[in-house]
């Protein structure tokens, strides 16, 4: 039962570009979102995460936005690099109910 | 510190075979999830352990064990092995639950054949 949904599947983005990745969650108990990236023959590694009590978080070139009326979320990664490329996770975690889930995952391609 | 290690990092292994991975958490984190990753289906929770207990389980059938020991080091079994349980097996810790921030190993890439 996925209770986390991640568009879009995959993007080609031009080096410079923004890429903006969006992920829409059911479960209102939720209340942690990290995002994990993935490069080939490696295990997700943690991005960044927010909160639901802030709108915005940023960390370098990488920023989440986050609507909680909406029960959405998404990434932006700014001036996008070819060492960009990989698979990017979106997760929410409720830490009441020891519950996490995955969204399905988007192959991001940074083209030089 | 050290990342989570998991063992082997690749396995070929014939159908109706069985297979046990290993999966060493951060030190001091007492939560081990495991996880099944695979192009089609992505990533799918097989079981969380926790103080050498199961906690947790997703959808698997009954081939799909594991298990944790005092140190908080893992192991995860599959019996009889099947063709579509080729996938890359990720190992995650966190400090006390798969409610947390999890932190992946490189996972074991298993085929079968």
């Amino acid at each position: 039962q996925q209770q986390v949904k991640q568009s879009p599947q995959s993007l080609i983005v031009q080096k410079g570009g923004i890429s903006i990745i969006n992920c829409a969650y059911e479960n209102t108990a939720f209340d942690y979102f990290p995002w994990y990236q993935q490069f080939p023959g490696k295990g997700p590694a943690l991005l960044i995460a927010i909160r639901p009590d802030v709108s915005e978080k940023k960390e370098g070139r990488f920023t989440i936005s986050f609507n909680k009326s909406a029960k959405q979320f998404s990434l932006h990664i700014m001036d996008s690099q070819p060492g960009d490329s990989a698979t990017y996770f979106c997760a929410a975690i409720a830490y009441n109910n020891n519950d996490m889930r995955f969204g399905a995952g988007t192959r991001l391609t940074v083209k030089p | 510190k050290a990342g989570v290690t998991q063992t082997p990092r690749y396995l070929i292994k014939t159908r109706g075979q069985q297979v046990t991975l290993s999966c060493s958490p951060i030190s001091g984190h007492r939560s081990v999830s495991w996880y099944q990753q695979t192009p089609g289906q992505g990533l799918q929770f097989l079981f969380e352990y926790f103080s050498e207990t199961q906690r947790n389980k997703g959808n698997f059938p009954g081939r799909f064990s594991g298990r944790q020991f005092s140190n908080s080091r893992s192991e995860m079994n599959v019996s009889t092995l099947e063709l579509g349980d080729s996938a890359l097996y990720l190992c995650a810790s966190s400090l006390e639950g798969a409610g947390e921030t999890q932190y992946f190993g490189p996972g074991t890439r298993l085929l079968v054949l």
